[in-house]
């Protein structure tokens, strides 16, 4: 069964640096690879996924993530982060023909102005 | 375009009472599912539906119920209402096989048992 990781449980950054939130995952082939994000009282919207091809994946919002086999790895990142950008992240993983993703626990951010 | 609605929005419950939550999705997606989520503990998955008929046991299904008699609703039901469920519920659908689109939530359910 696959699982996955968010080492980190709170990232705070500053207004306008980069970010990257990590996120592993323990699988024997190439599973397909989510990112979510869920603002406050609000549910859960897609940022980005990774089935296939290009490992660097570009989604809403100017995040951007990059599959790693190696490393069994799916970071989120984004080169300048806003204050609205504050909302709890959450990395997923689906196994190959299943079709119910393994969430991890969420990663906090937050940004000082 | 709705997508994903689900009622009520908050919900107080006493120990031993019971309660159905709503979820309704407008897609046409044939795959449904309930998630509770709980502080620091990410997504639990309760039950799930790869279509109208078709229920499936979740992650943590003690405590509820569900049913898919149509393609658009996927109701939980909470029987004999314990503290442990204290939680937030949220729906989810997906279209196809496999999770390649990714999901739709809903905006949530916050549910209290005192």
């Amino acid at each position: 069964a696959q699982s996955v990781t968010q080492p980190d449980i709170h990232i705070t950054v500053s207004e306008g640096a980069s970010l990257e939130l990590r996120c592993n995952y323990s699988y024997g082939a190439t599973p397909y690879l989510f990112w979510y994000v869920q603002s406050p009282g609000q549910g859960l919207q897609l940022l980005l996924k990774y089935f296939s091809g290009d490992t660097l994946v570009q989604g809403i919002k100017g995040f951007e993530a990059e599959f790693k086999r190696s490393q069994s790895s799916f970071n989120l990142r984004k080169p300048s982060v806003h204050w609205s950008d504050a909302a709890e992240y959450f990395c997923a993983v689906g196994a190959g023909g299943s079709y119910i993703p393994t969430f991890g626990r969420g990663t906090s951010l937050i940004v000082h102005p | 375009n709705a997508g994903v609605t689900q009622t009520p929005k908050f919900r107080i419950l006493k120990i031993g009472q019971s309660m159905t939550l709503q979820c309704t999705q407008d897609m046409n997606h044939n795959y449904m599912y309930w998630y509770r989520q709980d502080p620091g503990m990410g997504l639990k998955l309760i039950y799930y539906s790869v279509g109208a008929g078709i229920t499936d046991k979740g992650e943590v299904p003690n405590g509820y119920n569900v049913s898919r008699s149509t393609t658009e609703d996927f109701p939980l039901r909470l029987e004999l209402a314990a503290p442990s469920q204290t939680s937030v519920y949220f729906c989810a659908s997906s279209s196809g096989q496999g999770p390649t689109g990714g999901y739709t939530f809903g905006s949530g359910t916050r549910l209290t048992v005192v």
